[in-house]
């Protein structure tokens, strides 16, 4: 099992550029999400999924998109980049009752 | 979900037993005490949870108080790849999605 892997692991992007960040896993895990951490802080959820074809927002939704039409993939879109947006990003699954799996993150920039 | 109360920082040999302490006197009777840990710069990584009986597995030991009011993980042979941030949390364990909150801590540094 390589469990959640996440891709890429470092992106440095221009105000405005759109872009996607990629999570995968092969646990079959119904629910997956998506957090950003940003430096000294704790985790904020953006949006999860619990299962194929629902998702929900979290506390951070603004500027971001998500789908889920597999198990196992739950990309993350970023619209347009802003520099507010420059932090740690890491997805995660979780199975009932909600052992979470993270992924080892991806840390991007917006210039 | 109870609040819990973690010392900031702790110091441990290498080689030798880490003990990390959680209280959690509001615990209800239907949270479990989950452990998390925080490696620098990587993801969350679950070690373990329990509700009130001790739990053992290949990374800790979870020893939980017979009033439930505190708990201690316990890292047998800490090396220096365990030094990391470690997270106790308390949470109903049910079918729904929740988001996971991280308090402060115990910072905790394994030394040669």
């Amino acid at each position: 099992n390589a469990g959640v892997t996440q891709t890429p692991k470092f992106q440095v992007l221009k105000t405005g550029q759109s872009m996607t960040l990629q999570c995968a896993q092969d646990m079959n895990h119904e629910y997956m999400s998506w957090y950003r951490q940003d430096p000294g802080m704790g985790l904020r959820l953006i949006h999860y999924s619990v299962g194929a074809g629902i998702t929900d927002q979290g506390e951070v939704p603004n500027g971001y998109n998500v789908s889920r039409s597999t198990t196992e993939d739950f990309p993350l879109r970023l619209l347009s980049a802003a520099p507010s947006q420059t932090s740690v990003y890491f997805c995660a699954s979780s199975t009932p009752p909600d052992t979470q799996y993270f992924g080892p993150g991806t840390r991007l920039t917006v210039l | 979900d109870a609040k819990t109360t973690q010392p900031t920082s702790m110091d441990c040999a290498e080689g030798r037993a880490a003990n990390l302490p959680c209280n959690h006197s509001t615990i209800s009777g239907n949270e479990y005490v989950y452990w998390y840990r925080q490696i620098h710069s990587q993801g969350p990584q679950y070690i373990i949870h329990g509700l009130k009986n001790n739990e053992t597995n290949e990374m800790a030991s979870l020893i939980i108080t017979e009033d439930r009011k505190s708990s201690t993980l316990i890292l047998p042979h800490a090396t220096l790849r365990d030094t990391a941030v470690y997270y106790c949390i308390v949470r109903v364990a049910n079918t729904g999605f929740q988001k996971l909150v991280f308090g402060t801590g115990t910072r905790l540094l394994v030394s040669p």
